[in-house]
């Protein structure tokens, strides 16, 4: 158990819809990160959080939003989902967000649109 | 835009065979750190390097930095049914933040 907890665990959606995933970090982790892991691709980086504001943007689509709360939770808000989102989206936390930090990872959530 | 490669691909090796993947970077990298995904699971730390020519070694599993800092190795020797899983390397330029995966090695080992 990495501490880094995601909800939901399984997600089934139509196109066009939108969802919320959410992200508690490790206790004391300051810096969260997002990353979706589709079947015929690695890990691609979306984006990354530290106390509540951005610190990094990767392949973020522009459908795609997220947030870092102040309790330091953080959502990824998908929204007119196309099928080509399905994937699992990972989210991961450090401590700092410093380029020597470890990144935890959650069990991440698997998303379908049918 | 930073590129992380892994060769190869895939592999199938026979338990107690030795595996290594290899990370090429297209830029030089501040630090390299290794993740183990196993089948179903997520991305689990291994280790991370940071100097140049660094050697690491963790039981059966050697870790080595290039001397440019721009590639990376995983070697496993005499393999085992439990390192099946997919390698993946990942690295951060400069100060920068963002950790860039590579493409990631699944390995499949068979008794």
């Amino acid at each position: 158990d990495s501490g880094v907890t995601q909800t939901p665990k399984h997600l089934i959606t139509a196109t066009g819809q939108r969802v919320t995933l959410r992200c508690s970090p490790r206790s004391g982790d300051l810096s969260v990160y997002w990353y979706q892991q589709s079947l015929d691709q690695g890990l691609q980086f979306l984006i990354q959080y530290y106390n509540g504001e951005e610190r990094a943007k990767g392949n973020i689509l522009e459908r795609f939003s997220a947030q870092q709360f102040p309790d330091l939770h953080s959502e990824l808000n998908l929204s007119s989902l196309e099928l080509g989102d399905s994937a699992l989206y990972f989210c991961a936390s450090s401590v700092s967000g410093a380029p020597g930090n470890t990144i935890y990872f959650g069990e991440g959530s698997w998303l379908t649109v049918v | 835009g930073q590129q992380v490669m892994q060769i190869p691909q895939y592999q199938h090796v026979q338990e107690g065979e030795d595996f290594t993947t290899y990370c090429n970077s297209s830029t030089t990298l501040s630090n390299i750190q290794w993740y183990k995904q196993r089948p179903g699971g997520h991305p689990v730390f291994l280790i991370q390097l940071v100097k140049s020519g660094e050697v690491k070694k963790q039981k059966r599993l050697t870790f080595q930095f290039g001397e440019a800092k721009k590639n990376s190795s995983l070697h496993i020797t005499a393999t085992q049914t439990t390192d099946v899983g997919t390698y993946f390397c990942a690295g951060r330029i400069g100060t920068a933040s963002k950790l860039t995966f590579g493409t990631g090695t699944r390995l499949q080992v068979t008794l």
